[in-house]
């Protein structure tokens, strides 16, 4: 299986920050990876597919890139709404894997 | 507007086996695929199984195989999980996600969840 490595964990950021948070894959998986968010209570929503097309009705804040085994997830100006645990996702080859998840918390 | 809509919250003892459900509306049912991704309390996100909606063809992650099916019925324009011999760490959210393709695709509009509690 592909395991999927995000860093940091948690991030503490304030409104207006720009933020990254890397997700490394264990082999490459060209283009394709998604991003989620997801806030507490609720189903995950798509971000960011095939790693940095920005799925419709997400804000342009939002961005993504990367190919191969190194992508990154970009907030240029983080606001109040934008807080909650994000994750990748291969879909690649089976069986799709999701990484561990990145808490984006308030400072 | 696409929808999907899950049955309810079940509790089961261990041993036992659940069936959830995932009504689809808003799209050509048959057009697309539905994911299957659960996530245990407090945890991240699990893929568990794929089916097309167009041709029934599945595709289940090798954890769950033996213990997984999934099925759909266009008529109703549902799709269906059916997990038996459960154990207590099958304790966990369900959820439902459309995708256009098996692979190289994403999930790109999600059901509510369906939350499964296995306990004596």
């Amino acid at each position: 299986d592909i395991q999927m490595t995000q860093s940091p964990s948690s991030l503490f950021a304030s409104v207006g920050d720009r933020v990254t948070i890397t997700c490394r894959a264990s082999q490459s998986i060209s283009i394709y990876l998604n991003w989620y968010q997801q806030k507490p209570g609720k189903a995950p929503k798509l971000l960011i597919y095939a790693a940095s097309s920005l799925q419709s009705g997400v804000p342009s804040r939002f961005s993504g890139s990367g190919s191969g085994t190194d992508f990154t997830l970009t907030i240029s100006s983080l606001q109040p709404e934008d807080f909650a645990t994000y994750y990748c996702q291969q879909s690649y080859s089976p069986p799709q894997t999701f990484g561990q998840g990145t808490k984006l918390e308030i400072k | 507007q696409v929808q999907l809509v899950q049955s309810r919250a079940e509790v089961k003892k261990p041993g036992a086996s659940v069936k959830v459900s995932c009504k689809a509306s808003g799209y050509i049912f048959t057009s697309y695929g539905v994911n299957w991704v659960r996530q245990a309390p407090g945890q991240g996100l699990e893929w568990m199984a794929w089916i097309s909606a167009y041709n029934g063809h599945t595709n289940y992650a090798q954890k769950f195989q033996g213990r997984v099916t999934m099925t759909t019925d266009t008529s109703t324009t549902t799709a269906y999980m059916e997990l038996r011999s459960l154990r207590s760490d099958d304790t966990a959210i369900y959820y439902c996600a459309r995708a256009r393709f098996e692979l190289r695709s994403y999930f790109d509009f999600w059901g509510q969840g369906t939350l499964v509690t296995v306990s004596s």
